[in-house]
């Protein structure tokens, strides 16, 4: 299998506040992961590409010092938003996958909802 | 920023019929992939078409690869209530990125 877990699953946070999201490969080690946002109703934008061991490579537009992306372990990747604003709020997913041969699939956590007041 | 567009946007069709979703993107690929949304939750891989294929099946679905054209479709045939869902469509590039880029969707609903 390939179980991704992501935590918590929704949050509201005053505005100016920090969030951490945590995303876990269950039961495969995961070289490489990939954060996600979604508005309502639209597809996924790709943040940025996560790789353990170093530092996050960001997608043009996104702000590194606002998404700081923690890659710490084979099985944990962290996104926080810091000093979040009501247009943070969105849909944030992340996603996994396994290194060798058939490491081109992406195995998805079930998202988190994130609402700023 | 979005590889490609896929359409239509929205599909409504009855229980036991197909639903085609076609998608289109802009760049060069390694492959594309089709995947599943169930409404606010996460994605679900359905099947992976490498840019020297040309033609795919998984149980019920059809895939379609033309790269001469940048296009791809899914076929979901016999089509049941539990296919309600958005679908996207994603591109694999040709650096060792794994990046995908995600087309815009096609949210299908499946009338019982």
């Amino acid at each position: 299998g390939a179980v991704v877990s992501q935590h918590p699953s929704w949050v509201i946070c005053k505005s100016g506040t920090s969030v951490k999201i945590e995303c876990r490969s269950l039961d495969f080690q995961a070289t490489t992961m990939f954060w996600y946002r979604q508005f309502p109703k639209q597809s996924l934008m790709l943040m940025a590409t996560s790789n353990e061991g170093s530092k996050a490579t960001y997608e043009q537009g996104v702000e590194k010092d606002k998404f700081l992306i923690n890659h710490a372990s084979l099985t944990l990747s962290t996104l926080t938003v810091t000093s979040a604003h009501p247009e943070d709020s969105s849909f944030y997913i992340c996603s996994a996958r396994k290194p060798g041969l058939a490491g081109e699939t992406q195995y998805f956590g079930p998202g988190t909802r994130l609402l700023v007041l | 920023s979005q590889q490609g567009e896929e359409d239509p946007q929205a599909l409504s069709i009855q229980e036991g019929e197909n639903a085609t979703m076609n998608c289109s993107y802009k760049t060069s690929i390694n492959n594309l992939q089709w995947y599943r949304q169930n409404s606010g939750r996460g994605l679900v891989h359905l099947i992976l078409i490498r840019s020297n294929e040309r033609e795919k099946h998984s149980g019920r679905l059809r895939v379609t690869l033309d790269t001469s054209k940048k296009s791809s479709s899914l076929l979901i045939t016999a089509s049941r209530a539990a296919d309600t869902a958005s679908y996207f469509c994603a591109t694999g590039g040709m650096d060792s990125s794994y990046k995908l880029i995600f087309g815009s969707g096609t949210r299908l609903l499946v009338r019982p």
